[in-house]
């Protein structure tokens, strides 16, 4: 059975610094995506990744996948409060298969 | 709007009660999966159907049933409630049968409140 684990589940930052979020799973596949999902709301595509070595960025949210690890990053840079949301990476074999989410909260 | 489209968007209803469901896929889109995010299960897979065939299933309750209609929409029915059914229930759709690079695209989710 596909596991995938994010770490940290929280992470309450200040503005301005930068953080990874970190994103571990435990069986082959090459697709891998994050989402941010606001209170309440739905899940909004931010990266689709979908090679070994895959880096992609928008914005202050960089993303990368090691298919070898089996590990995928998602680096905020320079955070701000508009950031704060859950995060969730997702990996894809017959369905998406969701780690716990990390509750980010960027700070003043 | 993402083009998923689903509702209602929220259901309050008693204990013992049957709701269904409805998603609307985006327009070209095959596939259909229904998620349940609840507070101490996270995001779970329910079931996928794609072009009217049931193509997988999760952790999906034996009261709970869905079928997808020749329009592509989709409905999940959800029977004898309990208070632990609660939860936001999201529908995805695809293209195909796997997300590839498009991805899965998700719909504003239903709130199911069973009081």
């Amino acid at each position: 059975e596909l596991k995938v684990e994010q770490n940290p589940l929280f992470l309450s930052m200040q503005e301005g610094k930068n953080y990874t979020i970190y994103c571990n799973y435990s069986t082959t596949s090459d697709r891998l995506y994050w989402y941010r999902q606001d209170p309440g709301k739905s899940l909004e595509s931010l990266f689709v990744l979908l090679s070994n070595g895959a880096v992609k960025q928008e914005g202050r949210l960089m993303a990368s996948l090691d298919t070898k690890a089996r590990l995928s990053t998602l680096h905020i840079t320079a955070a701000v409060h508009d950031l704060s949301a859950t995060y969730f990476c997702a990996v894809a074999r017959s369905r998406l298969t969701f780690g716990e989410g990390t509750q980010l909260t960027v700070n003043p | 709007d993402s083009g998923v489209t689903q509702t209602p968007k929220h259901l309050i209803t008693a204990t013992g009660q049957r709701v269904t469901l409805r998603c609307s896929p985006r327009s070209g889109d095959l596939s259909v999966y229904w998620y349940q995010q609840s507070l101490d299960q996270g995001l779970q897979f329910l079931i996928q159907y794609y072009n009217g065939e049931e193509r997988a299933k999760g952790n999906i309750l034996e009261r709970f049933s869905a079928q997808q209609f020749p329009d592509l929409h989709s409905e999940l029915n959800l029977s004898s409630l309990e208070l632990g059914d609660s939860a936001l229930y999201f529908c995805a759709s695809t293209p195909s049968g796997t997300g590839g690079g498009s991805g899965y695209t998700f719909g504003s989710g239903t709130r199911l409140t069973v009081v």
